[in-house]
């Protein structure tokens, strides 16, 4: 089945620096979400890109789907202690209702010192 | 802020009990999903449902589960015969369209 591939697995990163985590799929898919978790919650999404080549901003957060459709970047700027949390990148094959469940990567836990 | 609620927040069950899940979707979402994080792993897609029927489910979705919307309102993922491997978060997530999935804040089901 599909794969997404996170990396780093985690950072630990210092208040005020700037964090890059990627994802990597053996196949394209049509839609890149990315979601941060907080323990023992629900992923929250942060960030939707529609189309090859998108580059979308989200206040610190940007975010880049990949030319070749197989992998997308979500970098944060300027760090901050509530920044912590597990971020998935998840992938959607289908538009219009052909398929639209997500495939989760594997996560990259980002811890940071204030 | 609308938002999907999940009902309870943690479950403890006896192995081979049939548990119920319960969720209340964003109201306007006309797409419903279960997904399942067991500790420490990714999150991982079970169904979903729409108009009123499964229109996809993954190999995890077997004969023990099934979905339902019983009234409006709320869609609930049943176990019937729960089993230790099944213990994880169990998380349901609701969307407008086929993208912008929002998801609830799990409920943490304990097979024991």
């Amino acid at each position: 089945g599909q794969q997404l591939n996170q990396s780093p697995q985690s950072m630990f990163i210092q208040e005020g620096e700037d964090v890059s985590m990627n994802c990597t799929s053996s196949s394209i898919f049509n839609t890149w979400l990315w979601y941060k978790q907080d323990p023992g919650e629900g992923p929250v999404l942060l960030i939707a890109l529609y189309k090859a080549g998108e580059l979308t901003s989200n206040g610190r957060l940007t975010a880049q789907f990949g030319i070749t459709r197989k992998d997308s970047f979500l970098n944060i700027s300027a760090s901050i202690p509530s920044d912590v949390g597990i971020y998935f990148c998840a992938g959607q094959l289908g538009y219009g209702g052909a398929t639209n469940k997500l495939i989760f990567g594997t996560g990259t836990l980002l811890a940071v010192q204030p | 802020e609308p938002e999907v609620t999940q009902t309870p927040s943690h479950q403890v069950t006896q192995m081979g009990q049939e548990v119920i899940l319960r969720c209340v979707p964003i109201s306007n979402h006309l797409y419903f999903y279960w997904y399942r994080q067991i500790l420490g792993q990714k999150v991982e897609f079970l169904v979903s449902f729409y108009n009123n029927e499964i229109s996809e489910k993954s190999e995890i979705f077997d004969d023990q589960f099934s979905v339902e919307r019983p009234d409006g309102s709320n869609f609930t993922l049943k176990i019937r015969s729960t089993k230790l491997e099944d213990s994880a978060m169990y998380f349901c997530a609701s969307s407008e369209g086929t993208v912008w999935a929002f998801f609830g804040q799990g409920t943490r089901l304990t097979v024991v």
